[in-house]
């Protein structure tokens, strides 16, 4: 099973809202990833989770604040977004960093208003 | 040094035609190259992927050709349908490096 679970699928949010993305793998993988897909553009990295470690920061934004929970689970919490920040958020995840297939979740469309 | 170059934008196929994706890399240290396919509303999906010390590879009626001294690769889609319409991405990486993708192509396969 290559399953890569995301809730909610959609989300709308204030700018002075706080929310938060959820990502959930079983298949025992143990890097964990988020990029941001804007429309009509390929996916860019955001964070990269190895071991339950936060192991790569592109530069993103504080608002944008990542954690893993556990070794199946991560999450995205959303502070203060602008609407540009409105994308498609996806998770992914990899055997190890080491290992290069990666399997992407649905994703969850965020819009900021 | 780190981009991929990726071509056509968009591509338009008669049901059981051939379609082609190409892309082009210029770092040498890449070591790995996958294919992406993605549908409206949805996550990416692996489709098939090639490492440097194989010329081809082929999975069902998708085909990777890989050109190490032209650093280029492509895709090959035999026999496209309906259903293959979505967008493709192409992709690179080094080993404990980040996926590098490709700007995409999107396809549309007419019945």
């Amino acid at each position: 099973d290559t399953e890569v679970t995301q809730t909610p699928k959609h989300l709308v949010m204030g700018m002075t809202n706080k929310k938060s993305l959820k990502c959930e793998q079983h298949m025992g993988h143990r890097a964990m990833y988020w990029y941001k897909q804007k429309a009509k553009k390929p996916p860019e990295l955001m964070f990269v989770y190895s071991y339950e470690k936060l192991s790569i920061n592109e530069s993103v934004p504080s608002r944008f604040s990542p954690e893993c929970p556990n070794s199946s689970l991560l999450n995205l919490h959303l502070h203060a977004l602008q609407p540009e920040d409105s994308a498609l958020y996806l998770c992914a995840s990899s055997q190890d960093v080491g290992v290069h297939e990666q399997y992407f979740g649905p994703g969850t469309r965020l819009t900021v208003t | 040094q780190q981009q991929v170059k990726q071509s056509p934008q968009s591509l338009i196929v008669q049901k059981g035609g051939i379609s082609i994706i190409n892309c082009a890399y210029e770092n040498t240290a890449f070591d790995y190259f996958p294919w992406y396919q993605q549908f409206p509303g949805k996550g990416p999906a692996l489709l098939i992927a090639i490492r440097p010390d194989v010329s081809e590879k082929k999975e069902g009626r998708f085909t990777i050709s890989f050109n190490k001294s032209a650093k280029q690769f492509s895709l090959h889609i035999m026999d496209s349908q309906p259903g293959d319409s979505a967008t493709y991405f192409c992709a690179a990486s080094i080993l404990n490096d980040k996926l590098i993708f490709g700007t995409g192509t999107r396809l549309q396969v007419f019945p």
